[in-house]
């Protein structure tokens, strides 16, 4: 049974660090996913990563894939305020079911 | 487009009580899936369906019915509600869910449902 795990749970840090959030998964799998969510609100999509090295960068975030090592990272760089919310990866089992994580809560503080 | 739509999006019932979450999609999505989201538990998958007529189980299928009959629409009943069912249910759609694609999902605003 597929489980994935992420770390930390909680993170709060200062405007301008860089930090990155980790997702670690157990067993094999062809593609990860990485969602945000605003409180209060649904989830919206932030990368696919299909290979082993993947590599993805929208603005302040990239994200990569380590397919050998199960192990995906979500980076921050230069945090702002705005980034503030909680980030799930989601793996896929097998062909057609996503296991998410339990999220990472991250708030910025300016 | 609307998107995915969900409703209603607060609920309350009692124990025992039955009902169903409605959800719709216009973006001709042959997959869809529900999911339950619970404090420091990430999301959960209820059921899925790959196409109409088509549905599985996903973790947490217990207490929960799904049908498919049109690609559109995918509810969810919660046959005899349990305060273990309070939770904020999300729907979610994709392209097909294939292997090797770069399809994602695309989830519903949520429907918060609360049993007493």
């Amino acid at each position: 049974e597929l489980k994935v795990e992420q770390n930390p749970l909680f993170l709060s840090m200062q405007e301008g660090k860089n930090y990155t959030i980790y997702c670690n998964y157990s067993t094999t799998s062809d593609r990860l996913y990485w969602y945000r969510q605003d409180p209060g609100k649904s989830l919206e999509s932030l990368f696919v990563l299909l290979s082993n090295g993947a590599v993805k960068q929208e603005g302040r975030l990239m994200a990569s894939l380590d397919t050998k090592a199960r192990l995906s990272t979500l980076h921050i760089t230069a945090a702002v305020h705005d980034l503030s919310a909680t980030y799930f990866c989601a793996v896929l089992s097998g062909t057609y079911k996503y296991i998410f994580g339990t999220g990472t809560r991250l708030k910025v503080l300016a | 487009n609307a998107g995915v739509t969900q409703t209603p999006k607060f609920q309350v019932l009692k124990t025992g009580q039955s009902m169903t979450l409605q959800c719709a999609q216009d973006m001709n999505h042959e997959y869809m899936s529900w999911y339950r989201q619970d404090p420091g538990m990430g999301l959960r998958l209820i059921h899925y369906s790959v196409g109409a007529g088509i549905t599985d189980q996903g973790e947490v299928p217990n207490g929960y019915n799904v049908s498919r009959s049109t690609t559109e629409d995918f509810p969810l009943r919660l046959l005899s509600a349990a305060p273990s069912q309070t939770s904020v249910y999300f729907c979610a759609s994709s392209y097909s869910g294939v292997v090797g694609s770069t399809d994602t999902q695309y989830f519903g605003p949520g429907t918060r449902l609360t049993v007493l």
